[in-house]
């Protein structure tokens, strides 16, 4: 069964660099699947962030305008998120996932629990 | 605004049926891409629920299902229990913007 889980720092200060791991198990991120970020302000809604495939094929929300960067770690079956210049409202509820993406579909099956991080000085 | 757009809310009886919609456009729902549902129970992650217009994930109940239809989807909920009150969020892709979009997100209240 495969099970995904984020860690890193639940509090960031403004303008500093989010940083988070995505540590998956029962799966080789080798095997294929994309793998991806989302994001929920308390409250609020969901919003992708992007995705990155074994290979490194990177996709990402043009909304976060280059602040974005997704990498990978198959020796670890990791992946990981780093966003810079964060700002209040950047803090959210940060999840990761495995992406189904292709032929007209891109879906999001398993999700990781889900880790919230805070922008505040 | 979200691009996939939902209503806030909807409310219904236990044992009754309710539908929620979700809006697209020619860009994303009309252009044949697949919806998706999730379900999200207070203060848990979110859960898929219907993949691909109208497939249910092993596990899931057949009271719940989907469909699309030109540039809209409807997930409905036959025989309304308590534990379906949650927030119920339909998923796409957009070509034009190039981007995954989630719905803002409707919340099911079972009176």
């Amino acid at each position: 069964q495969v099970q995904l889980q984020e860690s890193g720092p639940g509090l960031v200060k403004p303008s500093e660099t989010l940083s988070l791991i995505c540590t998956v198990s029962g799966y080789s991120i080798s095997s294929g699947f994309y793998w991806g970020w989302i994001r929920q302000p308390p409250g609020k809604g969901l919003e992708w962030i992007g995705s990155i495939y074994h290979s490194g094929t990177t996709y990402y929300n043009p909304s976060l305008k280059g602040r974005v960067t997704i990498s990978v770690d198959t020796s670890k079956n990791q992946f990981s998120l780093k966003l810079t210049s964060v700002t209040a409202a950047d803090t959210a509820v940060y999840y990761c996932a495995r992406e189904t993406r292709g032929s007209g579909r891109v879906m999001f099956d398993p999700w990781g629990q889900g880790t919230l991080v805070t922008v505040s000085s | 605004q979200s691009v996939l757009t939902q209503p806030p809310s909807v409310s219904g009886a236990p044992g009754q049926r309710v539908t929620i919609s979700c809006t697209g456009s020619s860009s994303n729902i009309g252009a044949g891409y697949d919806v998706h549902w999730y379900q999200q129970l207070p203060g848990t992650v979110p859960k898929l629920l219907i993949y691909a217009n109208s497939n249910g994930p092993s596990g899931v109940p057949d009271r719940f299902s989907g469909s699309r239809s030109g540039t809209s989807a409807s997930l409905a909920i036959t025989g309304l229990q308590a534990e379906d009150e949650a927030d119920y969020y339909c998923q796409s892709y957009d070509s034009s913007l190039s981007v995954v979009v989630f719905g803002g997100g409707t919340k099911l209240t079972v009176l």
